[in-house]
């Protein structure tokens, strides 16, 4: 099982664009990089998936290099709504567990 | 994607007794999960709950302190037994989405407080 690393908390303001990175150094080439959203007592909620080079969504763009070993997800103009706590996980394809570690995520407190 | 709805959002428990939480998806799905969110803390695994078979427990949590049911492949329920405070978590019911690629979906959860 592939583990993540990512910062523990980032500050930014509002308008600008975040960048959070996400280290999975043993990445399996069956594994898709996902990431997640949580706000306080509520579930995580899928922002975006990608396996390789460059996926865009309404919400946010996540960039994952050749060797795939870290990706970084970028949320353009960010707003106070966005704070919230962003979780990066591996899944892997075909698998049956749902025992994907998650890490601690990064806490991203957008000021006005 | 896979709406879940999960009941109840929350309630406060007296230490001894036990509570049942109720998952259902909005349509079939093989594979769904439960996960414990501590105060502050990251998501942590209980089961793993799939249809026709037993619930597989991971490191740390006993079918006798979380019984868990499966009876068709869109709901499940997980129950707290025996509370103690140390129980006060989010309890989360997950499920897993092959549609166009790999993906998780989360309810909203269950916040339990165990006085």
């Amino acid at each position: 099982l592939a583990k993540t690393t990512q910062p523990i908390s980032m500050d930014s303001y509002e308008g600008q664009e975040v960048n959070i990175t996400c280290s999975h150094n043993n990445i399996a080439t069956n594994d898709y990089i996902t990431w997640y959203q949580q706000f306080p007592s509520q579930g995580p909620r899928f922002i975006i998936q990608g396996y390789k080079t460059k996926v865009t969504n309404e919400v946010a763009s996540l960039f994952i290099p050749a060797d795939r070993k870290s990706s970084t997800l970028s949320l353009p103009r960010v707003s106070l709504s966005d704070t919230a706590v962003y979780y990066c996980l591996v899944l892997n394809y075909g698998g049956s567990q749902g025992n994907l570690i998650f890490g601690k995520g990064t806490k991203l407190s957008v000021k006005p | 994607s896979a709406v879940i709805s999960q009941k109840p959002s929350r309630d406060i428990c007296q230490r001894g007794t036990s509570l049942t939480i109720q998952c259902q998806v909005d349509s079939q799905v093989t594979m769904m999960f439960w996960y414990r969110q501590q105060p502050g803390q990251s998501l942590t695994l209980i089961a793993t709950a799939n249809q026709g078979s037993e619930a597989t427990y991971e490191s740390g949590f006993v079918i006798d302190k979380f019984p868990i049911s499966r009876p068709n492949l869109t709901f499940s329920t997980l129950t707290v037994s025996n509370m103690s405070p140390e129980d006060s978590s989010i309890y989360l019911c997950s499920v897993r989405d092959r549609g166009g690629g790999e993906k998780l979906f989360f309810g909203s959860g269950t916040q339990l407080s165990v006085l």
